[in-house]
């Protein structure tokens, strides 16, 4: 198993502005992932954060708007940048095998933007 | 269409009452499939995982069928604590593919 703490739980924050949201992990990880998860929707993958190489995006999802941090192999930033309401959400950092095994998610940090 | 298709409730369920869930998958190469729980404000969390003969813990029961391309959940005896929400998540590749989820209330 793994233990996550993810910062902030929660924020608001002005239009225009940026937040970096931290993940650690309590052992080391090679796959660290992000998600969104707006209201009523199901999780959406916005990357797997890397260790030593560039995060790889999904579709739709751009480095410009979310940059990705991995210094080593328990800890990940997220950064959403140039924020308008359209963010507000919930982000989630995750670990885990994931093509068999067991994801663990943090607890999220939920985002208003104003 | 969407990789994975749920039915987003909510279900009203009495306790003591058996529900049960449906979630559709696209892709056929899909190779792992899982139940999440997730409560209100909170992370998801495992449930139980699918495998292809049928698997059961306590009151949970799953159901994988690969020619049709779904699983199901089961919950027996329904308790209040099992409100939540149930995230029907089918692994491609690297990639977890959630479900936007089927509410559940339990009412007494």
């Amino acid at each position: 198993s793994a233990v996550i703490s993810q910062k902030p739980s929660r924020d608001i924050c002005q239009r225009g502005t940026s937040l970096t949201i931290q993940c650690q992990v309590d052992s080391q990880v090679t796959m660290m992932f992000w998600y969104r998860q707006q209201p009523g929707q199901s999780l959406t993958l916005i990357a797997t954060a890397n260790q030593g190489s560039e995060a790889t995006y999904e579709s739709g999802f751009v480095i410009d708007k979310f940059p990705i941090s991995r210094p080593n192999l328990t800890f990940s930033t997220l950064t959403v940048s140039n924020m308008s309401p359209e963010d507000s959400s919930i982000y989630l950092c995750s670990v885990g095998d994931s093509w068999r095994a067991e994801a663990f998610f943090g607890q999220g940090t939920r985002l208003t933007v104003v | 269409r969407k990789e994975v298709e749920q039915d987003p409730g909510p279900f009203n369920v009495p306790e003591g009452a058996t529900v049960a869930f449906n979630c559709t998958y696209s892709n056929s190469a899909s190779q792992s499939f899982f139940w999440y729980r997730q409560d209100c404000r909170k992370e998801p969390k495992l449930l139980m995982s699918v495998y292809s003969s049928g698997n059961e813990d306590g009151r949970f029961t799953a159901q994988l069928n690969r020619a049709s391309q779904y699983i199901s959940l089961l919950i027996r005896d329904s308790k209040l604590s099992d409100s939540a929400t149930y995230l029907c998540v089918v692994v491609s590749g690297y990639a977890l593919n959630f479900g936007k989820g089927t509410s559940l209330l339990v009412t007494p």
